[in-house]
């Protein structure tokens, strides 16, 4: 099956900071998003961007599908955007293929 | 309009037991699957079901089934629970009515203990 890598698995950094997390698909896909998964194991949508880029307040993501990678831009971090981003993606079957995350802390 | 909804939250079985958990898509979603998440294998595809028929599977074994109601509310069953068991399991639901755009949205999930 397609493989889903994130990078890094770990990010700690002080509130203010700006951060890039990256996602690398080893297939064409259909779609990808991006999640933020909160203390209690929520997954928030944060986007669905399979190829483009779009902003949302503090946070953008980018996909250029042709190179199979997306990047997640969160700029300004707060406390609150602590927990893991994932990525996942979807291919023809309509399930997605979830990468192993990026775990941020942010530092007040 | 209201997100997607799992029952129940919290669940603690022992070995051996069987459990259904619920899961209410957002509404007119037709699209309901199923993920499960361990801290050793991640986030996992269970099964899709879509018009009350599964339409796609992930490689679990047949301990772990499902269905889907005319109105479009599921339920998955695992039977003869095993400690690897526990895990977060978390349910999606999305239109499916086009290929150019299928966002799946997510609810809270069901905490599953095996003890």
């Amino acid at each position: 099956g397609i493989q889903v890598e994130q990078s890094p698995p770990d990010l700690i950094l002080q509130e203010g900071a700006n951060s890039t997390l990256r996602c690398n698909f080893s297939d064409s896909v259909n779609n990808l998003q991006w999640f933020h998964q909160n203390p209690w194991g929520q997954l928030i949508n944060l986007f669905y961007i399979p190829s483009g880029t779009k902003q949302n307040g503090r946070l953008s993501a980018t996909t250029v599908a042709t190179e199979r990678y997306s990047l997640l831009y969160i700029s300004s971090s707060q406390t609150t955007d602590s927990g893991v981003y994932f990525c996942a993606v979807q291919t023809g079957a309509n399930n997605l293929f979830f990468g192993t995350g990026t775990r941020l802390t942010v530092i007040p | 309009k209201a997100g997607v909804t799992q029952t129940p939250r919290y669940l603690i079985k022992t070995r051996g037991q069987q459990v259904t958990l619920s899961c209410s898509p957002i509404s007119g979603h037709r699209s309901v699957s199923w993920y499960q998440q361990t801290p050793g294998q991640g986030l996992q595809f269970l099964f899709e079901y879509f018009s009350e028929t599964q339409r796609n599977k992930g490689n679990f074994p047949g301990r772990f089934s499902g269905r889907q109601f005319s109105n479009s509310r599921s339920e998955m069953n695992v039977s003869t629970l095993e400690l690897g068991d526990s895990a977060l399991y978390l349910c999606a639901s999305s239109l499916r009515d086009s290929p150019l755009y299928n966002e799946q949205f997510f609810g809270p999930g069901t905490r599953l203990t095996v003890l």
